[in-house]
């Protein structure tokens, strides 16, 4: 089956920018989950969605958020874009037979640059 | 309060010598435990996890981990590292059954392979 797929690659935008990440999940799940990984502050959880609603967010301010869509991708929007917003954005979905627990499995990753 | 804690921020060990990675958690139910790779500029690799049963847990690439109960402890180990080995290693505890948005991941232990 096909992984979890993320794009941009890298994306570079200036300070009070909008940036828009895109992803896709393991194809035959439902849940999407967002997490920002900055230099130096390890992985935090950024969105959940699942469904086509965001069911929990991560200690992130409001202009960052997203949506999902009817086919399960997802988007991240972070809106008026600050330096410390250049991270790598890293995209999960759950894999495999579901009743194997919450493993999730995670994209390549997509590299937001902020100048 | 529910954390993960990795120990070793650098870790420099020989190619061919044995590793072992540590981790300690504390959380409040039965956890569900993994262990994530990251190789240079990429998105995590699932090694391994325990979600119940045999306490040693064997992974991909020759990577294996004990879980130890009463030393809420979650080791990762190979037998003999090799260059390829050389990567961000991540510790993560989160709910069985839950959603995947409540795993906590630790700040990651950096393997270096010296020649």
């Amino acid at each position: 089956e096909a992984g979890v797929t993320q794009s941009p690659t890298h994306l570079i935008k200036t300070r009070g920018q909008q940036a828009t990440l895109r992803c896709s999940p393991i194809s035959g799940h439902t849940s999407v989950y967002w997490y920002q990984q900055a230099l130096g502050l390890g992985l935090q959880f950024l969105l959940w969605y699942d469904e086509g609603e965001e069911r929990n967010r991560g200690n992130f301010p409001p202009r960052f958020s997203g949506r999902q869509f009817p086919n399960y991708s997802s988007e991240l929007n972070v809106n008026a874009l600050e330096l410390e917003d250049s991270a790598l954005y890293l995209c999960a979905s759950p894999g495999g037979v579901p009743i194997s627990g919450n493993t999730i499995y995670f994209g390549e990753g997509s590299w937001l640059t902020v100048v | 309060a529910q954390s993960v804690t990795q120990p070793d921020i650098h870790i420099t060990v020989s190619e061919g010598a044995s590793l072992e990675l540590r981790c300690n958690y504390s959380y409040g139910a039965t956890p569900y435990l993994f262990w994530y790779v990251q190789s240079p500029g990429q998105g995590l690799q699932l090694l391994l996890k325990y979600f119940s049963g045999d306490t040693l847990v064997q992974g991909i690439k020759g990577f294996e981990a004990e879980f130890k109960r009463s030393q809420s402890s979650f080791n990762l180990r190979k037998p003999s590292v090799h260059w390829s080995d050389a990567a961000e290693y991540f510790c993560a505890v989160g709910p069985r059954y839950s959603s995947a948005s409540k795993i906590i991941f630790g700040s990651g232990t950096r393997l270096s392979i010296r020649p």
